[in-house]
């Protein structure tokens, strides 16, 4: 069975300063998608970042970056000068390939920004 | 601007009652999803569907139905509302290989 964990509830972090969102994952799958989603508090879900298993290279999208290492199950999100707006509930999601919305959450870590 | 609208934000509802969630999607997604959401469990799901009249369980399918008439619809049904279904609610809809596009939830009260 799939599994996400994500071992840190909440998190504090400068504004300007950079952070780390850790997630590690277990899967028998050869072939599976790593999603990061942010929920501000009005509770929509917001895609961040993809990574597919068989990607040779970390996905990036702007500020948001994915550290992708794959022997040790392991995708942790890299969000670079952190603003006040980044604050909010981040989920790291894995899928089975080639279903893309099939997902499974982690628990999610919650980012506070500060000014 | 892609766009998935879930019916209500907030409702709340009598224990027993038949509720029925909303969802419509306008990207001609084939896939579409029922997540519930809860503190500290994140979201598991509910039912998917991978085509029109088509179904299948997620991990958490116990009290819950839905249905699927039209390729953009897709609606949850509690048959009968028991205060542990008290929840957030979110659909979301995908193509075959890309990201879930999520509504902006429904947070259900069950009194």
């Amino acid at each position: 069975a799939q599994k996400i964990t994500q071992t840190q509830p909440g998190m504090f972090v400068q504004e300007k300063e950079a952070v780390t969102l850790d997630c590690t994952y277990d899967t028998s799958d050869p072939s599976y998608g790593l999603f990061w989603y942010k929920q501000p508090s009005s509770g929509e879900m917001i895609f961040l970042i993809y990574q597919g298993s068989y990607d040779q290279q970390n996905a990036t999208e702007g500020r948001y970056s994915l550290n992708f290492q794959k022997a040790r199950k392991s995708a942790n999100l890299v969000i670079s000068a952190s603003q006040l707006g980044d604050s909010a509930m981040y989920f790291c999601a894995m899928s089975p390939f080639n279903q893309g919305g099939k997902l499974i959450f982690g628990q999610g870590t919650e980012l506070s920004v500060k000014p | 601007d892609v766009k998935v609208t879930q019916s209500s934000r907030y409702l709340v509802k009598r224990t027993g009652e038949k509720v029925f969630l909303e969802c419509v999607q306008d990207m001609d997604h084939e896939n579409m999803f029922w997540y519930r959401q809860d503190p500290g469990l994140g979201l598991r799901l509910i039912y998917f569907s991978y085509d029109v009249k088509m179904k299948e369980k997620g991990d958490i399918p116990e009290g819950y139905s839905v249905s699927r008439e039209k390729k953009e619809r897709f609606s949850l049904i509690l048959e009968s509302a028991s205060t542990n279904q008290t929840s957030m609610y979110l659909c979301a809809s995908s193509l075959q290989q890309d990201r879930a596009f999520f509504g902006q939830g429904t947070r259900l009260t069950v009194v």
